[in-house]
């Protein structure tokens, strides 16, 4: 069964305007990643925050992570269509051994 | 950096036919994982490797999937007497495990179409 799950599933806005993902666990963690995946393609990795983090920054990518209220956020400022693709969150559990992912959003930027 | 590979990236098959996947994962890393992602869903766990052991199997493992890492290197996922519901994309990754986090680098995955 899933870990993580997404919210929303699917975002649609425009070119320019900022994206937010949330992501809920249930578990104590190691770490939460995001990733992305074009139709069809393998996930590319985005970000990794560590369990002790609450805050990293990326180029345009803004993770927040929340281990009280066990959720995570995904920001992306200044969308571009290029960004348009499913974001998943992945959890490690604090064991290490196994990382476990959500059903996803779909993000699409209308250009 | 020549990333995770498999092959092949497409197959087509007849149902209660024999299919194997094949995974070279970045040569450095010493883990290997095998997820299962169907139309819509986010990638599901299956198995993962550290070196050559299998440490872990997933439920969604029936006894007709089965996955070696020979030495530690590439990876083969075997699926016997493919059923429909087989149909999906299956993706390899793989990751340098330290004591700093996990980032698992995914391939391209590959395609399976069950007839």
């Amino acid at each position: 069964s899933q870990q993580g799950e997404e919210d929303p599933q699917a975002l649609s806005i425009q070119e320019g305007e900022n994206a937010t993902m949330n992501c809920s666990y249930k578990t104590s963690i190691n770490n939460l990643q995001w990733y992305r995946q074009n139709s069809g393609r393998g996930l590319v990795h985005l970000i990794l925050i560590r369990s002790n983090e609450r805050e990293k920054h990326s180029g345009r990518l803004r993770v927040t992570l929340d281990t009280s209220k066990k959720s995570s956020s995904l920001l992306i400022t200044a969308s571009r269509a290029a960004d348009t693709a499913s974001y998943f969150c992945a959890t490690t559990n604090t064991g290490g051994f196994k990382t476990i992912f959500g059903a996803g959003t779909r993000l699409f930027v209308k250009a | 950096d020549t990333g995770v590979s498999q092959n092949p990236r497409h197959k087509i098959t007849k149902r209660g036919q024999n299919v194997t996947f094949r995974c070279d994962p970045i040569s450095e890393h010493n883990r290997l994982y095998w997820y299962r992602q169907t139309l819509g869903q986010g990638p599901e766990f299956l198995t993962y490797f550290q070196n050559e052991a299998q440490l872990e199997k997933s439920r969604l493992l029936s006894d007709r999937f089965s996955a070696e890492r020979p030495k530690g290197s590439f990876s083969t996922l075997e699926i016997q007497r493919t059923e429909q519901g087989d149909s999906a994309m299956y993706l390899c990754a793989s990751s340098l495990v330290t004591g700093f986090g996990n980032t698992i680098y995914f391939g391209e995955g590959s395609w399976l179409t069950v007839v």
